[in-house]
């Protein structure tokens, strides 16, 4: 059955420092990806989406790759301050969306 | 910007209740989706509508229905509440299923308990 693993349930970094956040899947091959955050008692909202033939998307200080053949995507956040703190969600596209569980990302002060 | 709108952010039913959760989205999408979610499992699709009257089951339809009467608006509904139904249930609204450039608009969510 597919499969969506999101590195970890919480990483904590220290501010400045850039976060690395980690998507993989089995048993699909999505058409894109996307990536949304979503703070406590909010809906996710989006961020980035990225195509099955991009290799890296840019937007501020976010960065995604997506490596098809690894079947992994990565989510880069540079220079994190607190206000980066939130639940990011990874989803993939194929047929339907399906959400990744979300990695609870604290960057400390 | 999109707004999606959930008629409550809490709520708290009992065992046996009908429960009606109601979404509005204000950009004559076409497509809408209900969602549950609990902790360590993601986002879980229950229904979504394509347009008017029509609906399709998600991942997780079972002890769920649906009902798109007018496009902007989409309701999911619980026939017999289970406390197996506590969750956090999400809507979410798409212009078009073609356009695979157009994110998601969400709504806030509507945390229920059922007691």
């Amino acid at each position: 059955s597919q499969k969506i693993e999101q590195n970890s349930e919480a990483l904590n970094i220290q501010e400045g420092k850039t976060a690395t956040l980690t998507c993989n899947y089995t048993n699909y091959s999505p058409a894109y990806l996307q990536w949304y955050r979503q703070d406590p008692g909010r809906g996710p909202v989006f961020l980035l989406l990225i195509r099955e033939n991009e290799k890296e998307k840019r937007k501020e200080r976010l960065k995604v790759t997506f490596d098809t053949t690894l079947k992994q995507s990565l989510f880069h956040i540079t220079a994190s301050q607190p206000a980066d703190s939130a639940t990011y969600l990874c989803v993939l596209y194929g047929q339907n969306f399906v959400f990744g569980p979300g990695t609870r990302l604290s960057v400390l002060p | 910007d999109v707004k999606v709108t959930q008629s409550s952010r809490y709520l708290v039913k009992r065992t046996g209740e009908k429960v009606f959760l109601e979404c509005v989205q204000d950009m004559d999408h076409e497509n809408m989706f209900w969602y549950r979610q609990d902790p360590g499992l993601g986002l879980r699709l229950i229904y979504f509508s394509y347009d008017v009257k029509m609906k399709e089951k998600g991942d997780i339809p079972e002890g769920y229905s649906v009902s798109r009467e007018k496009k902007e608006r989409f309701s999911l509904i619980l026939e017999s509440a289970s406390t197996n139904q506590t969750s956090m249930y999400l809507c979410a609204s798409i212009l078009e299923r073609g356009q695979v450039k157009q994110p998601q608009h969400f709504g806030d969510g509507t945390r229920l308990s059922i007691l």
